[in-house]
């Protein structure tokens, strides 16, 4: 069965680190997807990427950038120089072809900026 | 564009009530979801709708839930009668393509239910 961890609970960081939120999946799917989504105080969950199971090249997106390795089962996911805004919580979320397509999320890493 | 849409956003019933979540996904989204949060656990998938038809409903925990999608616009998930472990927060999602799998899926701001 399908399953996502993130074993980070909860870091705390000052403004301007790096941080790093790790993923770590499990399926017997050779074709699924990995997504990010990101949940800010106003409660709703915003889509931030999505990487299919051929694709290992990592991505960067502005201050974002992810790290996808089939070998380790892993999808972490940088915030490098990291903002106050950033704070909130990340999930991480896996959907599978022949399994279920619907979104296995991991329990969350919620992430504290200081200023 | 409106994003998709939940009400309420808190609801505080007693054991042994009914509630009734709604969710308005985006307009022309034929797939719908809803997805639960218990107490900071992880988020767990209830059921999936493509238009009106229950495309997956395997995560719905008991026979108390009860989703419908008439019409295929929106759809209601109906706790009855409701338990202290029902608390949580519901979360609704739609995505545009029917059939399409993969496809990144938004999510309302959830309704946070709380049974007392």
């Amino acid at each position: 069965a399908q399953k996502v961890t993130q074993a980070q609970t909860e870091i705390s960081v000052v403004e301007k680190e790096d941080v790093t939120l790790d993923c770590v999946y499990e399926t017997r799917d050779t074709t699924y997807y990995l997504f990010w989504y990101k949940q800010p105080p106003s409660g709703e969950l915003v889509f931030l990427i999505r990487r299919n199971s051929f694709d290992e090249q990592n991505e960067i997106s502005g201050r974002y950038s992810w790290n996808f390795q089939k070998s380790t089962s892993s999808f972490n996911f940088t915030i490098t120089a990291s903002q106050v805004v950033d704070s909130a919580v990340y999930f991480c979320a896996l959907s599978e072809a022949t399994g279920r397509r619907a979104l296995t999320f991991g329990s969350g890493t919620r992430l504290q900026v200081q200023p | 564009e409106a994003g998709v849409t939940q009400f309420p956003s808190h609801s505080v019933i007693e054991k042994g009530q009914t509630v009734t979540l709604r969710c308005d996904p985006i307009s022309g989204h034929d797939n719908l979801y809803w997805y639960r949060r218990v107490m900071g656990k992880e988020i767990k998938f209830l059921l999936h709708f493509v238009k009106e038809s229950k495309q997956d409903e395997s995560g719905m925990p008991n026979n108390r839930f009860l989703a419908e999608r008439t019409g295929g616009t929106y759809s209601t998930l109906k706790v009855q009668p409701a338990e202290l472990e029902d608390s949580g927060v519901y979360f609704c999602a739609s995505s545009p393509v029917r059939g399409t799998w993969g496809t990144e899926a938004f999510f309302g701001q959830g309704t946070r239910l709380t049974v007392v």
